[in-house]
């Protein structure tokens, strides 16, 4: 079993519409969670980042940590075209040495 | 805006040569991170830096890949010799102080070819 599972899509969805992305774990000392959007031929961009468990808001997404389950989500309210890009969850246990551990991202499409 | 900065940008050469990648990071940026990203395994950690000081790379094969910082500005990745395994699109991210592990700002990748 990986350490990081990520569904890989793709995932269309109608401009406006909720879309809901999701990353399982296995790793229980993982404490920072992080999601990246990565648009075609471009590097990845840090988009949200959580420390443990609850829930994070800024702007359209919202950014959810359940330890107990080991399982985030993402969430893209009244998505838009621009939205349209590969989704890539990242955690790491946080100590000093440790790598970063990113799922293979979930490419999502917005139709207008 | 600060941005993270690779060369070349695309990269076709034949098994055996030897690759340079080169990446500077954003200024004060004192974590700087290389990692591979393929279809199969995705994005993949193969070293990184601080404070120029290389603080793992167990993600490289040792036997062909180096990667070095000679100064803060400048950090690079060297294949020698090349493989066709080796194709691959290659990031350099930076991160500043206090954030530990997490890459801050990823470049825009080099894309390597190897015939």
């Amino acid at each position: 079993q990986k350490e990081v599972e990520q569904d890989p899509g793709p995932l269309s969805v109608p401009e406006g519409a909720i879309v809901s992305l999701n990353c399982t774990y296995s790793n229980s000392a993982f404490q920072y969670f992080m999601w990246y959007r990565q648009y075609s031929r471009k590097g990845p961009e840090l988009l949200m980042y959580t420390y443990s468990s609850g829930n994070k808001e800024d702007g359209r997404f919202t950014a959810q940590v359940d330890k107990s389950s080991k399982y985030i989500s993402l969430f893209i309210r009244d998505s838009q075209p621009s939205d349209s890009a590969t989704y890539l969850c990242a955690m790491s246990a946080g100590q000093a040495g440790t790598a970063l551990i990113f799922g293979k991202g979930t490419t999502l499409s917005v139709s207008s | 805006d600060a941005r993270v900065t690779q060369t070349p940008r695309h990269k076709v050469t034949e098994m055996g040569q030897e690759v340079t990648m080169r990446c500077q990071p954003i200024l004060g940026h004192n974590t700087v991170f290389w990692y591979r990203q393929t279809m199969m395994q995705g994005l993949e950690l193969l070293a990184y830096f601080r404070n120029r000081a290389p603080l793992d790379d167990s993600g490289m094969p040792k036997d062909r890949f180096s990667a070095e910082m000679p100064d803060a500005t400048l950090a690079t990745l060297k294949i020698q010799p090349s493989e066709p395994r080796d194709s691959a699109v290659y990031f350099c991210a930076s991160g500043g102080a206090g954030t530990g592990e997490q890459p801050q700002h990823f470049g825009d990748g080099t894309r390597l070819s190897i015939l």
